[in-house]
C-alpha cells in the first residue's frame, strides 16, 4: 500500500514528557499538512510544507509544537512539554499540487492521550 | 476567512431510506467545497469535491452533492442508505483558487443506519 503512513498509531504519555510523530507521505507528493482533531470536532489545521519549506502555521501551534520536513519527503511533528490538552488525533495529508484537481490524502492518524 | 456549519451532529435513517446531510459555508471568494468520510480509528476519505464547473457533483458509493451560491450551501445526498454508510461526515471548505490550500472543516455529522 503507497497510501499516507503514519508513526505510531497510538501513544500514551505523560504530562510534561516530549513525543514526536512522524508522517510519510505518498511518494512525490510535494505538499504535506498536519491537521489535529478533537473528540466530537472536525479536524483543525496546523501546519503545510510545500516540499521541505513550511509555508504556513495556524495559531494552533504554539511554542510547544514544532514541525520539519527536512528533506522534503517525510515529516515530524513534535511537541514538548505535553499537557493534557494536546490529547487528540493528529492527521497527516499529502498531495501532488495540481490546481482544482488538487486532492489531499489523509493518513489514519496518530492518535495521542496524554495522562 | 472561511467556516462551514453542519446541521445536525447526529443523524439517523433507516436501511434503504434517502440519507441527506446537511452543509453550509461562509467564504469570502469563490470556495472549494469537499466532503469527506471518516470510520471509527481511521483517516478521512474523500467523498466528492466541487470546484468549478457544474453544480451537482457525484461522488464515491453513491454519493452526491449540489452546490447553491445563492443559499451557500453544499448539502450530501444518497438515494438509498445502506449499512455500510455509517460513519461521520466531514465538510469542508478551502480558498485554492487563491492559493490557500488549508481545509476548514464543520464539525461533523454522525450518520446511523437503522436496520
Amino acid at each position: 500500500d503507497t497510501g499516507v503512513s503514519q508513526n505510531p498509531r497510538h501513544k500514551i504519555t505523560k504530562r510534561g514528557q516530549n513525543v514526536t510523530f512522524r508522517c510519510d507521505p505518498i511518494s512525490e507528493h510535494n505538499r504535506l499538512y498536519w491537521y489535529r482533531q478533537t473528540l466530537g470536532q472536525g479536524p483543525e489545521f496546523l501546519t503545510y510544507f510545500q516540499n521541505e519549506a513550511q509555508l504556513e502555521k495556524s495559531r494552533l501551534l504554539s511554542d510547544r509544537f514544532s514541525a520539519e520536513r527536512p528533506k522534503g519527503s517525510f515529516s515530524t511533528l513534535e511537541i514538548q512539554r505535553t499537557e493534557q490538552g494536546d490529547s487528540a488525533m493528529y492527521l497527516c495529508a499529502s498531495s501532488l499540487r495540481q490546481g482544482p484537481n488538487s486532492e489531499a490524502f489523509f493518513g489514519q492518524g496518530t492518535r495521542l492521550t496524554v495522562v | 476567512a472561511q467556516s462551514v456549519t453542519q446541521l445536525g451532529s447526529h443523524v439517523s435513517v433507516s436501511e434503504g431510506a434517502l440519507v441527506l446531510l446537511r452543509c453550509n459555508y461562509s467564504s469570502s471568494v469563490p470556495p472549494y467545497l469537499f466532503w469527506y468520510v471518516q470510520y471509527p480509528n481511521q483517516g478521512l476519505q474523500l467523498l466528492l469535491k466541487y470546484t468549478t464547473g457544474a453544480t451537482l457533483v457525484k461522488g464515491i458509493n453513491g454519493f452526491e452533492a449540489e452546490f447553491k451560491k445563492s443559499e451557500t450551501s453544499f448539502h450530501l445526498t444518497k438515494p438509498s442508505a445502506h449499512m455500510s454508510d455509517a460513519a461521520e461526515y466531514f465538510c469542508a471548505v478551502s480558498n485554492l483558487n487563491v492559493g490557500n490550500e488549508k481545509l476548514t472543516f464543520g464539525t461533523g455529522t454522525r450518520l446511523t443506519i437503522i436496520p
